[in-house]
């Protein structure tokens, strides 16, 4: 078991590209959950998924974000026409059913908009 | 909508001294799990601690343990023999069970500095 990993780890794009990022959750995890940090902040919920269905979506995500899960393993998040606001950690955590679950976090993916 | 609030945006403590963070939440919720979190400089959340809200008995994990005040809606952390590896960021984090959990949601954090 390597744990949740996300990729890239840093990115700098210019504003108005498009950025898209990995995550590979621990294997047998039901559940895939997207939040985005800035600093000094807390997490802030995006979105998740049970297996390939998105379950909930935050009104932080806008519909410059989309995120999917299509076989119910990896997952990818992607942000069209990046703004310098969306600068910030993305971080992806995943956990087994059933409910109360500890999540596990990956490492983040840093995103820099310049 | 459940709130989690971190009054502390600081703290910081001699080694081997203890320490106590903050955490109120509001929730009308009756079922639910709370959290700690550690989030060292540039590495990843690891979880401390957690509670069951049904327990009455206080979580504890080695040098870590928790004041849970169910009525006070209070969930403050207690560190003991503080050691400079515990020098970090600290989320306390809440998940209703209704709906098969809620999405965690979480304080602001307060940065705990160690100090030789």
């Amino acid at each position: 078991d390597t744990g949740v990993s996300q990729n890239p780890r840093h990115k700098i794009t210019k504003r108005g590209q498009n950025v898209t990022f990995r995550c590979d959750p621990i294997s047998e995890h039901n559940r895939l959950y997207w939040y985005r940090q800035t600093l000094g902040q807390g997490p802030e919920f995006l979105t998740y998924f049970q297996n390939e269905a998105q379950l909930e979506k935050s009104r932080l995500l806008s519909d410059r974000f989309s995120a999917e899960r299509p076989k119910g393993s990896f997952s990818t998040l992607e942000i069209q026409r990046t703004e310098q606001g969306d600068s910030a950690m993305y971080l992806c955590a995943s956990s087994p059913q059933p409910s109360g679950n500890t999540i596990y976090f990956g490492e983040g993916s840093w995103l820099t908009v310049v | 909508a459940q709130t989690v609030t971190q009054s502390q945006p600081e703290m910081s403590v001699q080694e081997a001294e203890t320490v106590t963070l903050s955490c109120t939440y509001d929730t009308s919720e009756n079922n639910y799990y709370l959290f700690w979190y550690k989030q060292p400089p540039s590495r990843q959340m690891i979880l401390v601690i957690r509670q069951e809200a049904y327990k009455q008995q206080n979580a504890t994990e080695n040098r870590f343990s928790v004041n849970f005040q169910k009525a006070a809606k209070s969930f403050s952390l207690k560190i003991s023999d503080s050691q400079l590896g515990d020098t970090a960021m600290y989320f306390c984090a809440f998940t209703a069970l209704s709906s098969g959990n809620t999405p965690l949601v979480f304080g602001k954090g307060t940065r705990l500095s160690v100090i030789a």
